[in-house]
């Protein structure tokens, strides 16, 4: 399964909507359990990725509530609601329906 | 707290084999909920996945390095292992390990920067 996001990059001023898209080559949905096997990380510079969401939607422990997922099937959302400082990074998206397969990345800057 | 924390060398030949380890600690392997895998960055590149197993020894990878790769757990040192042999250059990357619940990977080790050369 190829996972695409889009943008590659995107500057946002403090405090306003930054928007990152994913979108697989197959559905992500499991029919039997309606879930979809999609994850988000966030990469700061010189860390690990950090998993921010799962099941496409459901908040990690911890994770703020300014970041949410949603999508179903083949196209998936991240939004951070109110940009902060903090949130510049790389922001990857990652399927576990078929094996595992990530998205190539997203760079969120500050305009 | 459950830590991860990845070994080995640092610099590989061409054609050798890269051996790598992670170590549990703050918790164990033997739990039937996880699996624990590995995941490199060659420099500037995205995130690709290389591997999980199961304390049990089943295992899942990816089929472009399914030929090159082994993988093994040893529960009695908390440890899970890689071994990814006949390198080149582009096996270049930043390893990581990190806990498999049900896909999503919940805990990662610092990394290791391995580079063949």
């Amino acid at each position: 399964i190829v996972m695409t996001q889009s943008p590659d990059s995107l500057a946002v001023s403090l405090g306003e909507r930054a928007t990152i898209n994913c979108k697989s080559s197959q559905s992500l949905l499991y029919n039997s359990n309606n879930k979809n096997y999609l994850a988000w990380y966030q990469q700061k510079a010189g860390q690990p990725p950090k998993l921010l969401i799962y099941w496409a939607s459901t908040r990690e422990s911890g994770v703020p509530d300014r970041f949410s997922g949603s999508g179903s099937g083949t196209d998936f959302t991240l939004t951070i609601s109110s940009l902060q400082a903090e949130d510049v990074a790389l922001y990857y998206c990652q399927q576990y329906y078929n094996s595992r397969t990530f998205g190539q990345g997203t760079k969120v800057e500050i305009k | 707290q459950l830590q991860l924390q990845e070994s080995g060398p640092g610099l590989v030949k061409p054609s050798e084999t890269l051996s790598l380890s992670c170590t549990v600690s703050g918790g164990s392997l033997n739990s039937s909920s996880f699996y624990w895998g590995w995941i490199r960055q060659p420099p500037g590149r995205r995130l690709e996945w290389i591997g999980v197993i199961h304390y049990g020894g089943s295992t899942d990878h990816n089929p472009s390095l399914k030929s090159r790769i082994t993988m093994s757990v040893d529960t009695s040192k908390d440890q899970f292992s890689l071994k990814l042999n006949s390198v080149t250059a582009a096996d270049t990357a930043i390893y990581y390990c990190a806990r498999d619940d049900s896909g999503a990977f919940d805990i990662w080790g610092q990394g290791i920067m391995v580079t063949v050369s």
